[in-house]
């Protein structure tokens, strides 16, 4: 069953600080994985998007990495700032006109 | 200058009732879609169009219905409205059809059945 799993649920860290957020999938075939980052009352807006060949890619201080032999992706966010405080999706492409959607990390950057 | 813009962005209505959602992009994008968010921030796809017709349905009640008058527009009508419909609607658009593409979504529509 294709599925996208995302640690942890829910996040805090105080600001300045590094954090990385997860995102385990089983969806075969894999075509590309991409991140979204949700702002509370906004709809989802590409950080980045990664395909197979590819294992690491940063936007500013968002910085993806892939593992497609272990089916991992991690979004690494360095020196956090208040307007980082969202949700974090991650969606993985299996080819065939199917994305399938993770449940999603809440991150808090608190003053 | 707004991309994919919903209206309205708030709705409250009765159990039963049927309303309509609205969604435009100026972005001369071939591909559309609409998604539903669950209280728990989970986003499922809905219907997708390519060009006016469908191409994406998945399971969902034959009481939603969209509708695509033009590549720029895709309406979500909903009848009978019913307790579990309550979540947050997304329109969404891409410049063509292919998980590859950046899709860009819209602001989002409450809908609140009461």
């Amino acid at each position: 069953k294709n599925q996208v799993e995302q640690s942890p649920q829910s996040l805090i860290i105080l600001e300045g600080k590094n954090c990385t957020l997860q995102c385990n999938y089983t969806v075969s075939p894999f075509s590309n994985l991409r991140w979204y980052k949700q702002d509370t009352g906004r709809g989802p807006v590409s950080l980045t998007i990664m395909t197979f060949s590819e294992n690491t890619k940063s936007n500013g201080r968002y910085t993806a990495t892939l593992d497609a032999d272990t089916k991992q992706s991690s979004l690494h966010i360095t020196a956090s700032q208040l307007s980082d405080s969202a949700s974090y999706i991650c969606v993985v492409h299996t080819g065939f006109q199917k994305l399938v959607f993770g449940t999603g990390t809440r991150l808090l950057v608190s003053p | 200058d707004t991309a994919v813009s919903q209206t309205p962005k708030y709705l409250v209505t009765q159990m039963g009732n049927d309303k309509s959602i609205k969604c435009e992009q100026n972005l001369g994008h071939d591909t559309m879609y609409w998604y539903k968010q669950d209280s728990k921030k989970f986003l499922k796809i809905m219907f997708s169009y390519n060009n006016k017709e469908l191409i994406i349905n998945e399971t969902v009640p034959n009481r939603f219905s969209p509708k695509s008058p033009d590549k720029a527009h895709l309406n979500l009508h909903i009848n009978s409205l019913e307790l579990g419909d309550s979540a947050v609607y997304f329109c969404a658009s891409s410049i063509q059809r292919g998980g590859y593409n950046e899709q860009f979504f819209g602001p989002g529509t409450r809908l609140t059945v009461l």
